[in-house]
């Protein structure tokens, strides 16, 4: 149980393009889910609260109009980075929380990587 | 200012050599304290949550356990299948998680 995917797992663009990543919680329902950014060796950085059927919530310093997320619905968000440019270069994961759940435990996708040209 | 603070960076240890990885937190009314694993290239594999000073858990060779200021997951006999960066995580009451930066391991056969 509690699994979560990520779409694509691996994308090169040019610079000025926009790309869009995929996450699905596939055998639970999650209200909110999260989206970190990860540079080598690095930990976990939160980009944003992603909340179903509304606004996301994002975090100091992170550009609303750069990282576009949307959570059409129970099992799936979407962040879109906006005119990649390479210092978008990065690993880029989701989280889920199990609303089945009590407990605030947070259940990760595998990642995308993606590399901006 | 909440923080999450693992030690050490970096461990390397022999097959069967056990040990300890720290997780010392200052987080603002502490709702949960996560250990993750997270191997290259792949996002964080949930491995226990802990809630109050005391609690234990258990998964095969991992043990962790929690006190009012630090969470250490214990490793007993470990496998080279076991090398991996180990993520602490720390919930609080301002629903923020807050990762620490991680401890890698390595186990050599």
């Amino acid at each position: 149980g509690a699994v979560v995917s990520q779409h694509p797992s691996r994308v090169i663009c040019k610079s000025g393009t926009s790309v869009k990543i995929e996450c699905r919680s596939l055998d639970f329902q999650a209200t909110t889910m999260f989206w970190y950014r990860q540079f080598p060796k690095q930990s976990l950085m939160l980009m944003a609260t992603s909340n179903e059927g509304s606004k996301a919530t994002y975090e100091q310093g992170v550009e609303k109009d750069k990282f576009l997320i949307n959570h059409a619905s129970l099992t799936l968000s979407t962040l879109t980075v906006t005119s990649a440019h390479p210092e978008d270069s990065s690993f880029y994961i989701c989280s889920a929380r199990d609303n089945g759940q009590v407990q605030e435990t947070q259940y990760f996708g595998p990642g995308t990587r993606l590399l901006v040209l | 200012e909440d923080q999450v603070t693992q030690s050490p960076e970096a461990l390397r240890l022999q097959e069967g050599e056990s040990s300890s990885l720290n997780c010392s937190y200052t987080v603002s009314g502490l709702r949960g304290l996560f250990w993750y694993r997270q191997d290259p290239g792949k996002g964080p594999e949930f491995l226990f949550t802990l809630y109050s000073a005391g609690e234990e858990k258990e998964k095969e060779r991992l043990k962790a356990t929690l006190t009012k200021k630090e969470s250490f997951l214990h490793i007993t006999a470990p496998k080279p299948e076991d090398s991996a960066t180990y993520l602490c995580a720390a919930y609080s009451s301002a629903s923020k998680i807050i990762f620490g930066s991680g401890t890698r391991l390595s186990i050599r056969p």
